[in-house]
């Protein structure tokens, strides 16, 4: 039983392109976030989102947009795709409405741009 | 916004070593979380502690608030311990957020 599901786990594509990242919790949680951790490993927060409404974004280039369909869903879409998004994309979920809550992370999905 | 420093940056020990890894913040924070993240990249949630004192087994995390500090207690090491360590806050406020450090790389050798 997968908690917070992301796919896919792997994507390789090219400057330009457009692509998506799904993600999907089962713990009936309130709150989702997109994370990107770069090749430092460091983390940062690029959105969050509360029963399908944006609490936050943070300064993230309006080539990303996230969505979300339910409050189970938060998907990231990611247009004209360019070199300095390779990372590692981290969905997580919280229990809690307002404030920061214990955070669950999907697996991750590594973004390679070529 | 807040700062979040974690020392030390990276740390080698052998199975069976006692370690202690510190993360330090600049504001007062509504909460403070320790994860793993192991050699595959999976990120785990340690603990949830924004005061106070917490054990899980050989794990043990301690936060002082007031002098905005926590403590990451690891005991008789294992190699499946390796990985880094990210300390996380948000700041008093309600930023909504949580902000992390650079992590400590743990290695544990056999």
């Amino acid at each position: 039983d997968t908690a917070v599901s992301q796919t896919p786990k792997y994507l390789v594509t090219q400057m330009g392109n457009d692509k998506s990242i799904k993600c999907e919790q089962n713990l009936g949680h309130d709150t989702m976030y997109w994370y990107k951790q770069d090749s430092k490993k460091f983390l940062k927060i690029m959105f969050s989102y509360n029963n399908k409404e944006l609490i936050i974004n943070e300064t993230v280039p309006n080539r990303f947009s996230p969505k979300s369909p339910d409050k189970a869903h938060l998907n990231l879409h990611i247009n004209s795709l360019e070199l300095g998004d390779s990372a590692v994309y981290f969905c997580a979920s919280s229990p809690r409405t307002g404030g920061v809550d214990e955070q669950y992370f999907g697996p991750g999905t590594r973004l390679t741009v070529t | 916004g807040i700062q979040v420093e974690q020392s030390p940056p990276d740390l080698i020990l052998q199975e069976g070593a006692n370690s202690t890894l510190r993360c330090n913040f600049s504001d007062s924070v509504n909460n403070l979380q320790w994860f793993h993240q192991n050699p595959w990249g999976q990120l785990i949630n340690l603990f949830y502690i924004p005061s106070g004192t917490k054990q899980n087994g050989r794990l043990s995390a301690t936060t002082v608030a007031t002098e905005r500090y926590s403590l990451l207690y690891i005991s008789s090491s294992q190699t499946t311990d390796s990985g880094v360590y990210f300390c996380a806050v948000e700041q008093q406020g309600g930023s909504e957020k949580l902000v992390f450090g650079k992590g400590t790389k743990l290695t544990v050798n056999p």
